[in-house]
């Protein structure tokens, strides 16, 4: 069944050096969010793409991180210079506005950073 | 204050019990509630989707949304060791972006 697929699904780096992640959206959808699960803040929206184009960045720490979708089926979420205070668990997902059903996100299983 | 906000737990049930989640939000222009499900180690996925008031009922899960109390619920009634995980609520307004609350960890014993 279609699924959202992360890789890789855990990387452990040591701090400034760069780390990229790469998700793969539902074929079809046209919507791509980047969240950051932490214990102490839970999900945060870091990014979100709509047909290709970035709607909303404004939750992603500008200076060390980039988000980018070189084509429909390739989102990439790049952190340089990485800090320890980056480690957390990076969801991708997917969905289709305008569908006219429920806007629901279809989310990946995560790539686990551990920034040393 | 947060915009959402939800009790972390832990919340320990034994089987059959009936479960009680809860999230109160501060912003009165949200009209779109969603609940996820979040096992271990793996991402969350959509249990519940409510727009505006009332309740919504889908086997042994139920949802409400009290908007004058700005308060939504989701009720689990005979629950499973099967339904152990985090529950999210998820609120947006016309907007679309979702504001998440940190989620409830829910354990249920056999």
């Amino acid at each position: 069944d279609a699924r959202v697929t992360q890789t890789p699904r855990h990387k452990v780096t040591e701090m400034g050096q760069e780390v990229t992640m790469r998700c793969q959206p539902i074929l079809g959808h046209n919507t791509v969010f980047w969240y950051r699960q932490t214990m102490m803040q839970g999900l945060e929206l870091l990014a979100y793409f709509r047909n290709r184009a970035p709607l909303d960045d404004s939750g992603m720490p500008k200076d060390r991180f980039s988000a980018e979708m070189p084509d429909a089926t390739l989102a990439t979420l790049k952190i340089q210079p990485s800090e320890p205070r980056d480690s957390a668990v990076y969801f991708c997902a997917s969905g289709l506005v305008g569908s006219g059903s429920q806007e629901t996100q279809y989310f990946g299983p995560g790539t686990r950073l551990l920034v040393l | 204050q947060k915009e959402v906000e939800q009790d972390p737990g832990p919340l320990s049930v034994p089987e059959g019990a009936i479960v009680s989640l809860n999230c109160t939000y501060s912003n009165s222009a949200f009209q779109y509630f969603m609940w996820y499900r979040q096992y271990s180690r793996k991402g969350p996925e959509l249990l519940m989707y409510t727009y505006s008031s009332g309740n919504k009922e889908d086997g042994r899960f139920t949802a409400q949304v009290d908007k004058s109390s700005k308060y939504i619920s989701l009720f689990i009634r005979d629950s499973q060791p099967s339904d152990s995980a985090t529950y999210l609520c998820a609120i947006a307004g016309n907007n679309r972006k979702l504001i998440w609350g940190l989620g409830t960890s829910l354990a249920v014993n056999p």
